[in-house]
């Protein structure tokens, strides 16, 4: 199974700051690697998938790149909305795996 | 607009079964594979089962297979998760899912998502 490993798992900032969460991957996912927002109480939302693309109706502040093992997902500009757990799923092979988890809180 | 909703979920003894339902609505609900992902209580997500929209192929997470069973009722819209030998760590919030991307036969990412249905395995 593929392993995905997401840090940090919390991280905390001021409104307007840049996060940026990193995901690595024990083996290549080539391209194909997600990002999902969940809110409390929420059932996650997908905002980015095949590494980079943007859902429609995703804010452009959010952004993802990388490639093979490692992606990042950068949130610029903080808003107070943005307070969320960020998961990154890949779908290169089954089992699909989650990383687990990025807390993002507003200092 | 997309709707899912799960219904199904409660209390359960270990070793008993469930069946989880999800509806459908507002797309054609053949046309996408489906999948059920859980998140056990303040814990991460976990990918168990994806199916197909015209039942083509079936995927299992291992912590699930033999134990459980996907399947879809296409003409009513449903999707349902049979699940039996329930232990404690099945203990989560069940979701059904969307897949992205349309008629695909092997399932992608997870787009629309239901609200979840609750299932706790406890004596």
């Amino acid at each position: 199974d593929i392993e995905m490993t997401q840090s940090p798992p919390s991280v905390s900032a001021s409104v307007g700051d840049r996060v940026t969460i990193t995901c690595r991957a024990s083996q290549s996912v080539t391209k194909w690697l997600a990002w999902y927002q969940q809110k409390p109480g929420k059932a996650p939302k997908l905002l980015i998938y095949t590494t980079s693309n943007l859902l429609r109706g995703v804010p452009g502040r959010f952004s993802g790149t990388g490639s093979g093992t490692e992606f990042t997902l950068t949130i610029i500009n903080l808003q107070p909305e943005d307070v969320a757990t960020y998961y990154c799923l890949q779908t290169h092979l089954f089992p699909l795996t989650f990383g687990g988890g990025t807390k993002v809180e507003i200092k | 607009e997309v709707q899912l909703l799960e219904s199904g979920g409660g209390l359960v003894q270990p070793g008993g079964s469930l069946r989880l339902s999800c509806v459908g609505s507002g797309f054609t609900f053949s046309n996408y594979a489906m999948s059920w992902v859980r998140q056990a209580p303040g814990k991460g997500l976990e990918w168990i089962a994806s199916l197909s929209g015209r039942n083509e192929k079936i995927y299992y997470a291992d912590s699930v297979k033999g134990r459980f069973s996907i399947s879809r009722d296409n003409p009513n819209n449903t999707l349902f998760l049979d699940m039996g030998s329930l232990r404690g760590d099945d203990t989560a919030t069940y979701y059904c899912a969307q897949d992205f991307a349309f008629l695909a036969t092997v399932p992608s990412y997870f787009d629309k998502w239901g609200p979840g249905t609750l299932v706790t395995v406890s004596a």
